[in-house]
């Protein structure tokens, strides 16, 4: 099956600055790749995704990247704010498979 | 907001206990899906269900068991409860969930599961 793995685990930035946080997956059948945001006590909330076709989609402050040839996508955050600080979670599907394999999250802290 | 609601949102109970978790999934969805979120295991998918019917299994116990009413909405029940089943159940929902994993999940908030 999938398997998506996902770093840092932990990720401190200040106030302004960016984050970027990585994810591989090693089934080349996985053509559907979205990111969550879990903040504390509450369920994960869909903050991008991207499909196999495309390689970059960005949402103002948010961005991913695809490459499917190396197996790997990435979720940039630009400009980052106190109220980014979250658990991220990225995850992969595809046509096949009937639910999403999920990474094992990142705990990303902004510092004011 | 998602549009997925869960009830409860915290429940306690003892080992050896079963209970019931409730979910209702976005208006005009088909596909409800249940996941485990433990500690030290991630989101883990348990069972999708599709219009009343079991579409994908997951890592799902022989003594957890979920169904989806005509209603659309499904409960996942937990038996014979051990500590080790302690943790947050989400559920979520896609419009269609023919293929399901291509399709967008929206999460509800979750119920936390304490067993004593």
């Amino acid at each position: 099956g999938e398997n998506v793995e996902q770093h840092p685990s932990t990720l401190s930035v200040q106030e302004g600055d960016s984050a970027v946080i990585k994810c591989t997956y090693s089934d080349s059948a996985s053509n559907y790749f979205p990111w969550y945001k879990q903040e504390l006590g509450k369920g994960p909330q869909l903050i991008i995704d991207i499909r196999s076709n495309v390689g970059e989609k960005k949402d103002q402050r948010i961005a991913v990247t695809l490459n499917k040839t190396a197996k790997h996508f990435s979720l940039h955050i630009t400009e980052t704010q106190p109220e980014d600080s979250a658990v991220y979670f990225c995850a992969a599907g595809d046509t096949g498979r009937r639910a999403l394999t999920f990474g094992s999250g990142t705990r990303l802290q902004v510092q004011p | 907001d998602s549009g997925v609601t869960q009830t409860p949102k915290h429940l306690i109970t003892a080992t050896g206990q079963r209970v019931t978790l409730r979910c209702s999934p976005r208006s005009g969805d088909l596909s409800v899906y249940w996941y485990q979120q433990s500690l030290d295991q991630g989101l883990q998918f348990l069972i999708q269900y599709y219009n009343g019917e079991e579409r994908a299994k997951g890592n799902i116990l022989e003594r957890f068991s979920a169904q989806q009413f005509p209603d659309l909405h499904s409960e996942l029940n937990l038996s014979s409860l051990e500590l080790g089943d302690s943790a947050l159940y989400f559920c979520a929902s896609s419009p269609r969930g023919g293929t399901g994993g291509e399709e967008t999940q929206y999460f509800g908030p979750g119920t936390r599961l304490l067993v004593l």
